[in-house]
């Protein structure tokens, strides 16, 4: 089974500032590899797929980037609404597998 | 776009089984694009794929729920379900059904339905 590991377990930023997200896979997912954003009492959102492509609707201001073993989701500027959970999920080998997520809260 | 509503009992007894319908609107469950899973994730914890079911009607289960677990599709009434057997209190959680593809990523989801097994 694929461990994903996901960095800082809690990261505090201000609005208006850039929040960069680690995600780690035990071995090797090549680009396989997906974040969604969950916020309190609410089901996960998908945000990125393939490592870097935004799913539909998703705002620009969130990025994605890596391969292989290491990935980062980058929030460009922090809005309001962007403070959640987020998880990274590795979509290249069964079991799928998730990190264990990422809270992003206002500094 | 699809939307998904999970339902089915939220207090379930020990050594019983779990058992969800996820429904399907705004979209075709036969469409040839389209797969669907089940997730779960325990109060306060993190998420745990539980299986998939893909348009060719095949599935795939997490190896450490593979003895207890079923998903299967009910086209004519555009539905897919979770049956979880022999359930202990290690199986409480809110359980999230989601469209997926043959890439196994998972968007969008339905809101979640926790479940408590408990006597």
């Amino acid at each position: 089974e694929i461990v994903m590991t996901q960095s800082p377990a809690t990261l505090s930023v201000s609005p208006g500032e850039r929040a960069t997200l680690s995600c780690r896979a035990s071995q090797s997912v090549s680009s396989n590899l997906a974040w969604y954003q969950q916020k309190p009492g609410q089901a996960p959102r998908l945000l990125i797929f393939g490592a870097s492509t935004r799913a539909t609707g998703i705002p620009a201001r969130f990025s994605g980037s890596g391969s292989g073993t290491e990935f980062t989701l980058s929030i460009s500027s922090l809005q309001s609404e962007d403070f959640a959970v987020y998880y990274c999920q590795q979509h290249n080998y069964w079991p799928l597998t998730f990190g264990g997520g990422t809270k992003v809260e206002i500094k | 776009q699809l939307q998904l509503q999970e339902s089915g009992p939220g207090l379930v007894k020990p050594s019983e089984t779990l058992s969800l319908i996820c429904s399907v609107s705004s979209g075709s469950i036969s469409i040839s694009s389209h797969s669907w899973g089940w997730i779960r994730q325990p109060p306060g914890k993190g998420l745990e794929w539980i299986g998939s079911i893909y348009y060719s009607g095949s599935t795939n289960y997490n190896p450490s729920l593979k003895s207890r677990v079923t998903i299967s599709v009910d086209t004519s009434k555009n539905q897919f379900s979770l049956s979880l057997s022999s359930v202990t209190a290690a199986d409480t959680a809110v359980y999230y059904c989601a469209n997926t593809t043959k890439s196994n990523w998972f968007g969008p989801w339905g809101q979640g339905t926790l479940v408590t097994v408990s006597s």
